[in-house]
C-alpha cells in the first residue's frame, strides 16, 4: 500500500443514485486532494483541502460534494451523475508548507456511470 | 495560467536502450517539479521530486534535471527494461497549497 487508501477500487452507478468515495492516508500530511482523469486528458484538480478547510474548489460541478471531517479522512459525495463523469477518481496527499510538497496518490477509484 | 507539455506523447524503444521524456512548463515560478510513473488503471507512483532550488535528482536508473529559468526538466532512465513500460508524467506545484499542475504524459514501451 502508498499509505494512501481508495475504496471502492470500482464503482458503477446510475445518473439517479448517491454514491461516496472514501480516502485515507496514514502519512501524517496536511492538505488532501481529489483529481479527476479521463481519457486522453491530463489529470485535474477538483478540491483542495488543508487542515480539514477546502480552499480550492476548482469550478466542479456541485453534483460532486467533498467532505474532509479530519486530517486523515476525506470523502467526495456524488449524486445525480452524468455519463461523462466516468473517469478515474484519484486522491492524494501533501505536507505543504512545511518542506517538499512530496506527493502520494492513491490508486484510484475506475468510476462508471450509466 | 501554468501550461505543461510534455514530447514526445509515446515513445517505443528496444530493451536495453536509455530513455529521454521531455517535460516543459510556461511559468517558472514553481516550487518544485516531480516526476510520476502511472500503469494502465492505476495510480500514480511518485519517482523523483526535485525542489525548485536543485538542478537534478537521483535514483537508481532514473536521473531528472531542471532548468528552472527555461521552464525545462528531462527525465533519463538508463537501461531500459521492459517493466519500465508505463505512462510517465510531469507536474509542477505553483502556489503554496501544492496544487499540482501536471502535462499530458509519455507513454513508453519497451521491448523484449
Amino acid at each position: 500500500e502508498t499509505g494512501v487508501t481508495q475504496t471502492p477500487r470500482h464503482l458503477v452507478m446510475g445518473m439517479t443514485n448517491k454514491k461516496s468515495l472514501k480516502c485515507e492516508q496514514h502519512l501524517g500530511h496536511n492538505a488532501m486532494y481529489w483529481y479527476k482523469q479521463s481519457a486522453k486528458k491530463p489529470l485535474e484538480l477538483m478540491f483542495v483541502y488543508s487542515l480539514e478547510e477546502r480552499v480550492e474548489n476548482n469550478s466542479v460541478p456541485s453534483r460532486f460534494s467533498p467532505e474532509c471531517p479530519n486530517s486523515s479522512h476525506l470523502f467526495l459525495h456524488l449524486h445525480t451523475l452524468q455519463p461523462e463523469d466516468s473517469a478515474l477518481y484519484l486522491c492524494a496527499s501533501s505536507r505543504v508548507w512545511e518542506g517538499s510538497y512530496g506527493y502520494t496518490f492513491g490508486s484510484g477509484t475506475r468510476l462508471t456511470v450509466v | 495560467k501554468q501550461e505543461v507539455t510534455q514530447i514526445p506523447a509515446a515513445l517505443s524503444v528496444p530493451e536495453g536502450e536509455n530513455l529521454v521524456l521531455n517535460c516543459s512548463f510556461t511559468d517558472s515560478a514553481i516550487y518544485n517539479l516531480q516526476w510520476f510513473r502511472q500503469d494502465p488503471g492505476k495510480g500514480l507512483t511518485s519517482l523523483l521530486l526535485i525542489q525548485s532550488s536543485q538542478r537534478e535528482q537521483t535514483s537508481g536508473r532514473l536521473n531528472a534535471s531542471l532548468d528552472k529559468s527555461s521552464g525545462r526538466s528531462t527525465l533519463y532512465i538508463a537501461a531500459s527494461q521492459p517493466g519500465d513500460s508505463a505512462t510517465y508524467l510531469c507536474a509542477v506545484i505553483t502556489d503554496s497549497w501544492g496544487k499540482l499542475q501536471f502535462g499530458a504524459g509519455t507513454q513508453v514501451v519497451v521491448t523484449p
